[in-house]
């Protein structure tokens, strides 16, 4: 089956830093990835939807300058938080589309503490 | 995208059906409704999607109503690892596949 590749899995950074998150697809070719954000006990927030060789769609409420996305790949899209802050602590999850019977596959999250 | 509607949570016992409901009324035409549960701290799986017609495959079954404003997701024998919380999300399917919103979910809780 579809296979999303997400890394690292966890990372702890400090305050004013970057971070930089990976979500690659393993065996099929993502033109669409989406990246999502939850915090405890809430629902997956859609934050962008990723498109290969183009620029992402921000949801509205979410800073394009501080979540920088890259899909420069069909296999691989990344999101940066920049600046990081406590607030950003979180658990940021990637998905593709594989235009298959699987839909969409999710990675397998990353768990951000800013400390 | 089409909302849905699931309560908040739902105990089974070990071995009997868990049946989830959702109820999607404004649904279109081109919407398909998809079923994932996630268990604590990891991503989404995937359980089954549907456009009109009942799906079923190894994990699970789905059924949609004639009218497609309402689909229940079947576990046919529930076990402790069903424990998770399970969304029913409506998108845009085939050809122009449309983002996956989150609602709530049901928390499903399985008990020996």
């Amino acid at each position: 089956g579809a296979v999303v590749s997400q890394h690292p899995s966890w990372v702890i950074c400090k305050s004013g830093t970057s971070v930089k998150i990976e979500c690659r697809s393993l065996d099929f070719q993502a033109t669409t990835m989406f990246w999502y954000r939850q915090f405890p006990k809430q629902s997956l927030m859609l934050m962008a939807t990723s498109n290969e060789g183009s620029k992402a769609t921000y949801e509205q409420g979410v800073e394009k300058d501080k979540f920088l996305i890259n899909h420069a790949s069909l296999t691989l899209s990344t999101l940066t938080v920049t600046s990081a802050h406590p607030e950003d602590s979180s658990f940021y999850i990637c998905s593709a589309s594989n235009r298959g019977d699987y839909g969409y596959t999710f990675g397998s999250g990353t768990r951000l503490t800013v400390v | 995208d089409a909302k849905t509607t699931q309560p908040p949570s739902m105990d089974c016992a070990e071995g009997r059906a868990a049946n989830l409901p959702c109820n999607h009324s404004t649904i279109s035409g081109n919407e398909y409704v998809y079923w994932y549960r996630q268990i604590h701290s990891q991503g989404p799986q995937y359980i089954i999607h549907g456009l009109k017609n009942n799906e079923t495959n190894e994990m699970a079954s789905l059924i949609i109503t004639e009218d497609r404003k309402s689909s229940t997701l079947i576990l046919p024998h529930a076990t402790l690892r069903d424990t998770a919380v399970y969304y029913c999300i409506v998108s845009a399917g085939g050809t122009s596949y449309g983002k996956l919103t989150f609602g709530q979910g049901t928390i499903l809780t399985v008990h020996p």
